[in-house]
């Protein structure tokens, strides 16, 4: 049973046009993810929802965004893909216990991103 | 700021050799330590991950991990590899504060399993 289901898995866009891509889960967790993973590299954090707060990393390029809708939706936004903005783009989740750092992250299997 | 190091970049192993993939973290406080595993075109899955408690921690698929706070290590173990056990290994620090949104991956392994 999928748990964590990203849509498409493979997104192939031309460069400067906007693009967003999808992730959903059955798992009811309140922490949801965006990595960005480039390859033979490690998955980057671009942000993370605690609920429906928007927690953004400091060095996530402002052509990125993400939408939270609600508990099982999340979607990444990129608004203006580069070439550099090829990548597979990981979603994942998590309980979020208050004041308890245990949560294991839940990922999706990715979407690959191609720029044109 | 928390790090994770992971010296070997690819590693090739013998069907039915044991494994040993090399882990070492930087955090000035208790660490919370996890080993992730990637197959080809897929998602992360939790392997194992330590916390506190007994330093030698029992994961899934036969994987065992031990942390040594003395040598700021996290080395991940199987006794006997098979086939299945080729992927992209991460290991992981994450920062003691509110959730889990701290993650920091190492750059991985590759781990190649040869007949």
């Amino acid at each position: 049973d999928a748990m964590v289901i990203q849509n498409p898995r493979y997104q192939v866009t031309q460069f400067g046009k906007p693009v967003t891509l999808s992730c959903s889960q059955t798992l009811n967790h309140n922490v949801m993810y965006w990595y960005q993973q480039k390859s033979s590299q490690a998955p980057k954090l671009l942000f993370h929802y605690y609920d429906k707060d928007f927690n953004n990393e400091a060095d996530t390029p402002d052509n990125f965004q993400s939408r939270r809708p609600n508990t099982s939706f999340c979607f990444l936004d990129i608004r203006s893909p580069g070439l550099g903005d090829a990548a597979m783009y990981l979603c994942a989740t998590s309980e979020g216990a208050l004041g308890v750092w245990t949560d294991t992250q839940y990922f999706g299997p990715g979407t690959r991103l191609t720029v044109l | 700021a928390q790090s994770v190091t992971q010296p070997d970049i690819h590693i090739t192993v013998s069907e039915g050799a044991s494994l040993e993939l090399r882990c070492n973290y930087s955090y000035g406080a208790t660490p919370y330590l996890f080993w992730y595993v990637q197959s080809p075109g897929q998602g992360l899955q939790l392997l194992l991950k330590y916390f506190s408690g007994d330093t030698l921690v029992q994961g899934i698929k036969g994987f065992e991990a031990e942390f040594k706070r003395s040598q700021s290590s996290f080395n991940l173990r199987k006794p006997s590899v098979h086939w299945s056990d080729a992927a992209e290994y991460f290991c992981a620090v994450g920062a003691s504060n509110f959730g889990n949104e701290k993650l920091t991956f190492g750059t991985g392994t590759r781990l190649t399993i040869i007949p």
